[in-house]
């Protein structure tokens, strides 16, 4: 089966630092999907890691370890519209799997003033 | 188009009535998806397809739940005799490629209320 977690809920301050961890456990993977949604609107997306090792990009930065099955996402100088849920998907890589993308049930991040 | 577009984008039927919910991709894109969303949850695969051809229907929970997409574009998700269960945000998405990577773009979806 396909099993991908992260946690339910998180809550930071202005300005700080905030980790978002997703372990995975799938049939096949190539790749892992980072999305941020905010209430009623669609999952937009933020970044993607299929390789192992940091990848940045700006104020966001995702990392991945397949041989951990672990990715996080690290946010950096949090404003108060990164409050939002954020989406750990992983896309399955074998036989009927191939290119079926696995959700998560988001964090939801909550960044006070 | 620009992005992904979906209609209708609000629907409330009467159970035992069809529903279609249509889906266009962005211009070009190979791979579309559809996926279910309950609130405080993470989309929920439904089906996706590469160009006209359905590649997994697995995620389709029984088989009033259809999807076609005749021409390799516009896509449509036909859901027969709904039930008030099938009451959710139904989101379809698409990409440039097989999934593999390339990035996944979702619609707005559209809200189906059963009652």
């Amino acid at each position: 089966g396909q099993n991908i977690d992260q946690p339910t809920e998180m809550t930071a301050t202005e300005g700080a630092i905030v980790q978002i961890n997703c372990t995975y456990q799938t049939s096949g993977f190539n790749g892992l999907f980072w999305y941020q949604q905010h209430a009623g609107e669609a999952p937009t997306f933020l970044s993607y890691n299929v390789l192992d090792g940091l990848e940045e990009k700006g104020r966001f930065s995702s990392f991945l370890s397949r041989s951990k099955g672990y990715s996080y996402l690290l946010l950096k100088e949090l404003q108060m519209k990164d409050s939002a849920s954020y989406l750990c998907a992983v896309i399955g890589g074998r036989g009927s799997t191939l290119g079926r993308l696995y959700f998560g049930r988001g964090t939801q991040l909550t960044v006070w003033p | 188009g620009a992005g992904v577009s979906q209609s209708p984008r609000y629907k409330v039927t009467k159970r035992g009535q069809d529903v279609a919910l249509r889906c266009d991709p962005i211009s070009g894109h190979v791979s579309l998806y559809w996926y279910r969303q309950a609130l405080g949850q993470g989309p929920e695969f439904l089906t996706y397809f590469n160009y006209e051809a359905q590649q997994d229907k697995s995620g389709l929970p029984n088989d009033r739940f259809s999807a076609e997409r005749p021409e390799g574009s516009i896509s449509t998700l036909t859901i027969q005799r709904t039930e008030q269960r099938d009451s959710a945000m139904y989101r379809c998405a698409s990409s440039s490629g097989g999934g593999t990577g390339n990035t996944i773009y979702f619609g707005e979806g559209s809200w189906l209320t059963v009652v």
